[in-house]
C-alpha cells in the first residue's frame, strides 16, 4: 500500500532562517506530487506541484521554491523566512495514471516563525 | 477553470442528515467532483468522487444533476465525530501535458451539535 511521509511534524525556526522540509511517498511510482499550505482557520493554498523529477510548477510568487530530486521525494525551501509563512504545510500525491483527482496527504508540518 | 462555491459553515444537531451543496458552474465535459474531509491539524481525506447522477459509499452520498452546476453532499445521521471542514473540488485539466493541478477552495465548516 502507499504511504506518505512529511518530517518534521512540528518547526519553529526565527525569522530570516533556512527552510526544508520533506516529503516521501512509498508504494508508488511517478506519482504527482504538492505542496499546500494552510493558515490559521483558512482554505488550503496550492504552492507546487510536479509531475516528475525535476518538474516543478509554482502557483504562488514569493520567496518559497521545491524541488523534487527523485521520483518520490519532493523538497520545500526557503532561504529566509518570513513571518507570514508560518502555517501548516501539506504534502500529498496523486498517481499519475488517474484524471479523477483522488489526492492523497501526509500527516503535515506545522510551522511556527518566530 | 471551474471554481466551486460552498457555504462557509453549517450547523447540524447529532442524527440528523446533512446535505453540503457545491456550485461549480464552469465545470468542463471531463472533470469530476471530488469531496474532502479535513479534521484539524490533519491532512484532508477523500470522501467520495463522482461524474454525474448519485455516488453512494460507506461514508457518504454524493448527488449530481444532469446539468452538472452543482453537487450535493449527503452525510446521513451525523456525529459529534463529523464535525470537519469538507471541500467540494471539481478537477482542472486545463493546463497541458496532462497535469493534475487540483484547487481547494475554502470549504464548509460542519459543526455537529450534541
Amino acid at each position: 500500500s502507499q504511504t506518505i511521509h512529511q518530517w518534521p511534524a512540528t518547526l519553529v525556526q526565527p525569522v530570516g532562517s533556512p527552510l526544508s522540509l520533506e516529503c516521501t511517498v512509498e508504494g508508488t511510482s511517478n506519482p504527482n506530487l504538492y505542496w499546500y499550505r494552510q493558515a490559521a482557520g483558512r482554505g488550503l493554498q496550492l504552492l507546487f506541484y510536479s509531475v516528475g523529477i525535476g518538474q516543478i510548477s509554482s502557483e504562488v510568487p514569493q520567496n518559497l521554491s521545491a524541488s523534487r530530486p527523485q521520483d518520490r521525494q519532493f523538497i520545500l525551501s526557503s532561504k529566509k523566512l518570513l513571518l507570514s509563512d508560518s502555517g501548516f504545510y501539506l504534502c500529498a500525491w496523486t498517481a499519475s495514471s488517474t484524471v479523477h483527482y483522488e489526492q492523497y496527504f501526509g500527516p503535515g508540518t506545522r510551522l511556527t516563525v518566530t | 477553470l471551474a471554481k466551486t462555491t460552498q457555504p462557509i459553515s453549517m450547523d447540524s444537531y447529532e442524527g440528523q442528515e446533512v446535505n453540503i451543496t457545491c456550485s461549480h458552474n464552469n465545470i468542463a465535459t471531463n472533470d469530476y467532483i471530488t469531496w474532502y474531509q479535513q479534521f484539524p491539524s490533519q491532512g484532508p481525506r477523500f470522501i467520495i468522487q463522482g461524474y454525474k447522477t448519485k455516488v453512494t459509499n460507506e461514508v457518504a452520498s454524493l448527488f449530481i444533476p444532469a446539468d452538472r452546476k452543482s453537487s450535493t453532499l449527503s452525510l446521513p445521521r451525523v456525529s459529534l465525530s463529523d464535525t470537519a471542514v469538507y471541500y467540494c473540488l471539481v478537477g482542472d485539466s486545463s493546463n497541458s501535458g496532462g497535469y493534475q493541478k487540483v484547487t481547494f477552495g475554502t470549504g464548509t465548516k460542519l459543526q455537529v451539535i450534541p
